[in-house]
């Protein structure tokens, strides 16, 4: 059974960078792809970006000039950095696989737990 | 890019009733619909993928239906588990959530 695990710094000064990683374990991180979402307190979810294993991405364009989405296949992990965060940040942050459908995107199963950030000097 | 509705907002229901949520696309989506269910604390849980598949393990009280740019998810008969946050996301683009229906006890 897939279990996605995320961890990093609970708290970001604004104007940094966010940096989370996720944790796969009990499958294949290949042949899939990987995504991140978040959901800023008592609010709805957004999806920021996905990842393949073979490291081919696509963002969410409000998110994109701060994006970046990586990869590492032998540490089964995927990573999330967003620059030039403010307090409109301040989420909690979810990692999740991807199951595709031919030609689209695809839904989100399983998810791991989330981890909150703030974004607070 | 896609804009996803949900009505309503905020449904109040008693255990055994009958309740239907609505998603509504901006533009259609064929069936690349997927629904899930929130709980405080905890991360969304899939429910329904392709409009109106159910997930291995989800209650058959569970359903789903539509396409194009009208969906729904249905209960038949509401039990205390049920009662959450539910969303509906499209991909037949990249993703986007409805904004949510919470569902709380009448």
């Amino acid at each position: 059974q897939v279990q996605l695990q995320e961890s990093g710094p609970g708290l970001v000064k604004p104007s940094e960078t966010l940096s989370l990683t996720c944790t796969v374990s009990g499958g294949s991180i290949s042949s899939y792809y990987w995504t991140w979402i978040r959901q800023p307190p008592g609010k709805g979810l957004q999806w920021i970006g996905y990842i393949y294993y073979s490291g081919s991405t696509n963002y969410n364009p409000s998110l994109k000039s701060r994006v970046t989405i990586s990869i590492d296949t032998s540490k089964t992990q995927f990573s999330l950095k967003l620059g030039s965060v403010t307090a409109a940040d301040t989420a909690v942050y979810y990692c999740a696989r991807v199951i595709t459908a031919p030609g689209t995107g695809g839904w989100f199963d399983p998810w791991g737990q989330g981890t909150l950030v703030t974004v607070s000097s | 890019d896609i804009q996803m509705t949900q009505s309503p907002s905020t449904l109040s229901a008693s255990v055994g009733d009958r309740v239907t949520i609505t998603c509504r696309a901006s533009q259609s989506i064929s069936s690349w619909l997927a629904w899930y269910q929130q709980k405080p604390g905890k991360a969304p849980k899939l429910l329904i993928y392709k409009a109106s598949s159910l997930e291995s393990g989800v209650p058959s009280r569970f359903s789903g239906s539509g396409s194009g740019t009208e969906f729904s998810l249905t209960i038949s008969s509401l039990q205390p588990d049920d009662f959450a946050t539910y969303y509906c996301q499209e991909y037949n683009t990249y993703a986007t959530f409805g904004q949510g229906t919470r569902l709380e006890i009448k």
